[in-house]
């Protein structure tokens, strides 16, 4: 089974900070994804890696940015936490394009 | 821009029902369709995929079909049990997106004893 791990599952940090969420993976996929998922808005992508070193942006990436240094790791910064970054943010990883992905059991993150 | 629907947002069932989930999207022009499953406080559990040139999937008591041309898919669950309460998400793949999962908001659904 493929196993998706985030570091986290609960997080409190206060506005200003420079937040790390980092998500492994142990099935040697290509593809990882970051999204945030809030009551209302469903989930929404946030930035996405094809490959080491590269990533894509989302639909909302403003405010955010990631780091794929190894293949298995896939790490999502809030270079300066805000209150509206409050939200569960969800990890996952697929084979490649158009695969399944497979979720983590999300971080839930509260910024004061 | 494709938008995925899923109505109802929640449902209430006695246990032992037959019930029909229901997913629409607006383009038909998509690569594949996948079901998951999200239990409160959690992350998504992976249930079923179906690729565009498939009609229908199952796994166990789950059945989900697919209707490219009226952008609709559903998810029937047979003999439902307080064990399936969770909300049901779909997600689809574009064929021009990337590879990017757009997301329904989910069906919340509780079986009741």
């Amino acid at each position: 089974d493929v196993k998706v791990t985030q570091s986290s599952r609960y997080l409190v940090k206060r506005t200003g900070e420079k937040v790390f969420l980092e998500c492994v993976q142990d099935m040697d996929h290509e593809n990882m994804f970051w999204y945030r998922q809030d009551p209302g808005l469903g989930l929404r992508l946030i930035y996405f890696s094809y490959d080491v070193k590269m990533k894509e942006k989302g639909d909302i990436p403003e405010g955010y940015s990631v780091s794929r240094e190894k293949k298995e790791r896939f790490s999502l910064i809030l270079e300066s936490a805000s209150t509206n970054q409050t939200s569960m943010y969800l990890c996952a990883s697929s084979p490649g394009a158009y695969q399944p992905q497979h979720f983590g059991d999300g971080t839930r993150l509260s910024i004061l | 821009k494709q938008e995925v629907t899923q109505i109802p947002a929640a449902l209430s069932v006695p246990e032992g029902e037959n019930l029909v989930l229901n997913c629409s999207f607006t383009d038909s022009a998509i690569y594949n369709l996948q079901w998951f499953r999200q239990d409160p406080g959690k992350g998504l559990t992976s249930l079923l995929l179906i690729q565009s040139s498939q009609r229908e999937q199952t796994s166990g008591r789950l059945n989900a079909s697919l209707d490219k041309s009226s952008g609709r898919s559903t998810l029937y669950i047979a003999a439902s049990q307080p064990g399936d309460s969770a909300t049901y998400l779909c997600a689809i793949h574009g064929s021009s997106n990337t590879g990017k999962l757009i997301f329904g908001q989910g069906t919340t659904l509780q079986v009741k004893p």
